[in-house]
């Protein structure tokens, strides 16, 4: 079935550093990928999504673009702050269902 | 715009206890997701409504779980009786149409559960 592997965290990393996450997906069809964030003592809420092959998503600073090649969906944001400390989770959709799959989340803590 | 509401935030319960939670999905939202989301894990889908049928409840362990979502709208999860694996963050979610894969999920805050 439809699945989604993340790196494993913590991701630790000092303020204005470069940050990567690696999403990679198993689908059948054309899935539309999605990368959640989870801020601490708060509910999902969605950074960034692609729905189609070669599209970019961003929102924040932060983007992913949609590799059918490599069937990955790589989380980058080229300065991080303290602020984005955080839980993230990429996600796909597929069929017609709507239904997301998520990865098991990467947690990232950035320090001052 | 009002989000995606959920109660209660806590519960505590002992097992073989039933427990149930509310969710009231974003005013016009056709679609509504119970996601279960065990601690360290991503959320796992339990049961999809699309206005007030089911679309998707094969990860729905029916034998203690049940949902309902009787008028459209709000909606109800219910477990009884309830296990120690069930302890866990259960999130609802809801999106416009749902059924293009393309839309967004508006996630609650969900309601974290601890079964002793």
């Amino acid at each position: 079935g439809d699945s989604v592997t993340q790196m494993e965290g913590p991701v630790t990393l000092s303020e204005e550093a470069f940050l990567t996450i690696n999403c990679t997906y198993t689908a059948t069809g054309y899935p539309s990928l999605f990368w959640y964030v989870q801020y601490p003592g708060e509910g999902l809420q969605l950074l960034l999504k692609a729905t189609k092959a070669d599209d970019k998503g961003s929102n924040k600073g932060f983007e992913a673009t949609y590799r059918k090649e490599t069937t990955s969906f790589h989380l980058e944001k080229g300065s991080v702050q303290v602020s984005d400390s955080a839980v993230y989770f990429c996600a796909l959709s597929s069929g017609n269902t709507g239904k997301l799959i998520f990865g098991q989340g990467t947690t990232l803590q950035v320090k001052p | 715009e009002a989000g995606v509401a959920q109660s209660p935030r806590y519960k505590i319960i002992e097992k073989r206890q039933s427990v149930a939670f509310w969710c009231n999905p974003i005013s016009g939202h056709a679609t509504l997701y119970w996601y279960q989301q065990i601690l360290g894990q991503g959320p796992k889908l339990l049961i999809q409504f699309q206005n007030n049928g089911v679309v998707d409840d094969s990860q729905l362990p029916k034998d203690r779980f049940s949902a309902e979502r009787l008028k459209g709208v709000d909606s109800t999860l219910k477990i009884q009786p309830a296990k120690l694996e069930d302890s866990a963050v259960y999130l609802c979610a809801s999106s416009l149409v749902g059924t293009r894969g393309t839309d967004t999920q508006y996630f609650g805050p969900g309601t974290r559960l601890t079964v002793l």
